[in-house]
């Protein structure tokens, strides 16, 4: 069962404008949310958090709003840079157990 | 410490044959993960140790996969019997307690069988 949905395989997007990158989720037990970003040959890294209680975090150059009724998760880059050429996965959690979700992952190219 | 330290990178094995797989995590983390990737996929969640305990599995996980963390530093992954199903990139993460679910993950193993 896919409980994670990443339906953009892929974007492009012009350096210095906005990227978004959209998750779906059907478990409405998942309570912490995650992005990470892989770049080839490399292990995913992590880049940023939301819980379950907040609708928006920030950091930096990178924003990812929660619509819990929605059961939607995005991550905002703003603005674009070519460095942030790489696959970015959601990920989910469901509190008490350490098991992490991820989604099939959405590749961001960013067009200098 | 240079992060989450895999090895082999690579392996080639034919069906059938015994592979272990080696990882170092960050020292001070108490919390190691095993994950599998495919091609077109996310990284998909096998299993967890908190120091030396292993406290979850995954159903992915099957009687011929085997993980340990015998002294709660360094996890070994053994696939007995392997089968070309099991080609993959085998992922180790790492992370302490106090980090929530964000871990650092190793550049992984990728398993060829052939």
């Amino acid at each position: 069962d896919q409980q994670v949905k990443q339906n953009s395989p892929s974007l492009s997007v012009q350096e210095g404008r906005i990227s978004i990158l959209n998750c779906d989720y059907t478990n409405s037990m998942f309570d912490y949310f995650l992005w990470y970003k892989k770049y080839p040959a490399e292990g995913p890294t992590f880049l940023i958090s939301i819980s379950s209680i907040k609708d928006k975090n920030e950091d930096g150059r990178f924003t990812v709003f929660l619509n819990k009724s929605a059961k939607h998760l995005s991550l905002h880059i703003v603005p674009s840079q070519p460095g942030d050429s790489a696959v970015y996965f959601c990920a989910f959690n469901s509190g008490g157990y350490q098991k992490v979700t991820f989604g099939t992952g959405t590749k961001l190219q960013v067009i200098p | 410490d240079t992060g989450v330290s895999q090895n082999p990178r690579h392996k080639i094995t034919k069906r059938g044959q015994n592979v272990t797989f080696r990882c170092d995590p960050i020292s001070e983390h108490n919390r190691l993960y095993w994950y599998r990737q495919t091609l077109g996929q996310g990284p998909e969640f096998l299993t967890y140790f908190q120091n030396e305990a292993q406290l979850e599995k995954s159903r992915l996980l099957s009687d011929r996969f085997s993980a340990e963390r015998p002294k709660g530093s360094f996890s070994t992954l053994e696939i007995q019997r392997t089968e070309q199903g099991d080609s993959a990139m085998y992922l180790c993460a790492s992370s302490s307690s106090g980090q929530g679910y964000e871990a650092f993950f190793g550049q992984g193993t990728r398993l060829t069988v052939v």
